[in-house]
């Protein structure tokens, strides 16, 4: 069982779309992370968010933490072909013993076409 | 900014034999992590240091020990390499001490591959 659901898994889109990726868990993150990852490469940090309801935006990309902090959503604005690869979001749990350790969601392929 | 480094970037090994790979955290982080990318999986994390000491255990098999050291600098020991051992193994970094404890930082990976 995936403790973080990402979804879509995949995705393919024209150079100009909009798109949103979600991240759904049942559980509680004390903070959330988004990821870029060339393959191959280790993963690019993008954004924590760490504050329900916390909303921040990174040139055409907008980051969005749940209320209840068991959620988030990455939006891309006007995507453009450099925006095609791999996003990861991946949440640390709140509370317990496991302190900072990350649990990653299935990952989205973005394929952006010109 | 200086990043995380890892090295090897590549290794090739025979079965049952051993590799190190090794880490270089960003100056002045104190937490290590460690995690290990099978094909087309997401990374799942491995063992974590803080200061030198073991923080946390994920599903870290036994014949894999880690270690941090006083430069804060972290091995991963791999013994009896499996073909199942194939993967990217990243590290990454944080600086527990100023209080932004999960944002991580990632290496660029080591790929090992168990012939």
């Amino acid at each position: 069982t995936q403790l973080l659901e990402q979804s879509p898994q995949f995705l393919s889109i024209q150079e100009g779309e909009n798109l949103t990726v979600y991240c759904n868990s049942s559980s509680v993150f004390s903070s959330l992370q988004w990821y870029r990852q060339e393959p191959g490469e280790g993963p690019v940090l993008l954004v924590t968010v760490v504050t329900g309801g916390e909303v921040k935006k990174l040139k055409r990309l907008t980051f969005q933490f749940g209320d209840a902090r068991k959620d988030s959503s990455l939006h891309i604005t006007a995507a453009q072909p450099g925006d095609t690869g791999l996003y990861l979001c991946a949440g640390a749990l709140s509370g317990g013993t496991s302190y900072g350790k990350l649990t990653f969601g299935q990952g989205t392929i973005l394929t952006v076409h010109p | 900014a200086a990043g995380v480094i890892q090295s090897p970037r590549h290794l090739i090994k025979e079965k049952r034999e051993t590799a190190t790979l090794k880490c270089y955290p960003i100056p002045r982080h104190d937490t290590v992590y460690w995690y290990q990318q099978g094909p087309g999986q997401d990374p799942q994390f491995l063992i974590s240091f803080y200061e030198k000491m073991q923080s946390d255990k994920g599903s870290i098999p036994d014949r894999f020990s880690a270690q941090q050291f006083s430069d804060y600098h972290s091995e991963l020991n791999m013994s009896s390499l499996e073909l199942g051992d194939s993967a990217l193994y990243f590290c990454a970094s944080s600086w527990r001490t100023s209080g932004n404890t999960d944002t991580q930082y990632f290496g660029p990976g080591t790929r090992l591959t168990v012939l």
